[in-house]
């Protein structure tokens, strides 16, 4: 069974302050992604990537940096975080071909 | 732009009865379309997925068809049961591109 582990699964975090997403992948996935999810948007794609060191822009990067420093591991980092990023944040990983993802159970965040 | 639209939100049934969750897409490339559920507080995870234009395709009891001529991917069962009850997403990927692009989903709900 693909495996995809996010961290934290909850997370409060103060409005102006740095957070870091932690994803980490044990399938030797080349592809990673974060989406978000809001009732009525769906799944939203924030980054991407295609493997250590690539990033790339989904729909919705503003707010949003990511940093993919190994095969494993892809991290979304909010610099100033915002009430408007309150969400849950699901990051998952795809092979090469794109036939499936396998999502991460999600993190809760809340910008209070 | 590639899109994907559903155009339910919530829809509730009574157990035993057939369901047809709507999905149609846009894009300009050749598409591969595919289903996700997302049972409560759990992660999203494949359904199932197109085959070739007009080939029916079916798993755990659902099914569904991708018809490019008039851009859908709709999703069907002919007998619901309580456990079917989840979040459906119909998402797009593009054939030259290893991205999921995700409808808004629809919520069913099933009712004894």
């Amino acid at each position: 069974e693909a495996a995809v582990t996010q961290s934290p699964r909850n997370k409060v975090a103060v409005t102006g302050g740095k957070v870091t997403l932690s994803c980490n992948q044990t399938n030797n996935h080349n592809n990673m992604y974060w989406y978000r999810q809001d009732t009525g948007h769906g799944l939203r794609l924030i980054h991407y990537s295609y493997g250590a060191g690539s990033t790339e822009k989904g729909d919705i990067p503003d707010g949003y940096k990511a940093s993919r420093p190994s095969q494993e591991n892809f991290s979304l980092i909010l610099e100033l975080a915002t009430p408007s990023q309150t969400s849950v944040y699901f990051c998952a990983s795809g092979d090469a071909k794109g036939d499936e993802v396998f999502f991460g159970k999600g993190t809760r965040l809340t910008v209070v | 732009g590639d899109s994907v639209t559903q155009t339910e939100g919530l829809v509730t049934l009574t157990k035993g009865l057939p369901v047809m969750l709507n999905c149609t897409y846009q894009t300009t490339y050749s598409p591969f379309l595919f289903w996700y559920v997302q049972h409560l507080n759990e992660a999203p995870k494949l359904l199932l997925k197109s085959s070739t234009d007009n080939k029916r395709t079916e798993h755990q009891g659902f099914y569904a068809t991708l018809h490019k001529s008039s851009s859908s991917f709709h999703l069907q069962k002919s007998s619901v049961q309580l456990s079917d009850s989840a979040l459906y997403f119909c998402a797009l990927r593009m054939s030259n591109y290893n991205v999921l692009y995700f409808g808004s989903g629809t919520k069913l709900t099933v009712e004894p």
